[in-house]
């Protein structure tokens, strides 16, 4: 099992710009997640899914499209990118119910 | 809003120290706590997930408990060892819904010098 993949690792983008961040899971997970970490705080929700076709809004969604068309994928897209997106980015996956979350190794994004 | 609080912030220990750390979360509408470890330049890996008033857990040097009455955890390492530097998160899940969003803390930062 490769877990929970993110792609890219890295991305510099310009105010304005879009793009979309890749995360795969083959753990056959029902719940995604997308997670952004800044400086002293903690990592704070985008967006989640509860399965194929089910998306909802997190702490932070905003600036934030996703979408969940197969159990596997659960793309992040950014639609205009703004300096204050600047962050890392984790996706994560798991099981229903009272179980640990895998996360992805990060996508590191800043925005000039 | 839902507050997940940690406490310290860091923490430095001599090899051999046996250290402790609490997470403090709301004591209504408990569902979960899990503790991760979060190495630099890595991804949160979990740890344990706890779910019972008074649960204990182990894992090697590492383990937890649980006091969902009052609200909070702590995490114990014993003996600690360089390889334990690490940041230690505690997240919160409320009961509700058929989702497994979870409230993180901003983590203790462990130190461990040689």
């Amino acid at each position: 099992n490769a877990g929970v993949t993110q792609t890219p690792k890295f991305q510099v983008l310009k105010t304005g710009q879009s793009m979309t961040l890749q995360c795969a899971q083959d753990m056959n997970h029902e719940y995604m997640s997308w997670y952004r970490q800044d400086p002293g705080m903690g990592l704070r929700l985008i967006h989640y899914s509860v399965g194929a076709g089910i998306t909802d809004q997190g702490e932070v969604p905003n600036g934030y499209n996703v979408s969940r068309s197969t159990t596997e994928d659960f793309p992040l897209r950014l639609l205009s990118a703004a300096p204050s997106q600047t962050s890392v980015y984790f996706c994560a996956s798991s099981l229903q119910g009272p179980e640990p979350q895998h996360f992805g190794d990060g996508t590191r994004l800043s925005i000039l | 809003i839902l507050n997940v609080e940690q406490s310290p912030q860091s923490l430095h220990v001599q090899e051999g120290d046996s250290t402790n750390f609490t997470c403090s979360f709301p004591s209504s509408n408990f569902y979960a706590l899990h503790w991760y470890r979060w190495e630099t330049a890595k991804s949160p890996e979990a740890l344990f997930v706890m779910t019972l008033n008074g649960d204990e857990k182990k894992k090697g040097r590492i383990s937890a408990t649980l006091n969902t009455k009052e609200g909070y955890s702590y995490l114990y390492i014993k003996g600690s060892q360089p390889e334990d530097s690490a940041t230690y998160l505690c997240a919160f899940r409320p009961y509700g819904g058929a989702t497994n969003k979870l409230i993180f803390g901003t983590g203790t930062l462990l130190a461990v010098q040689p």
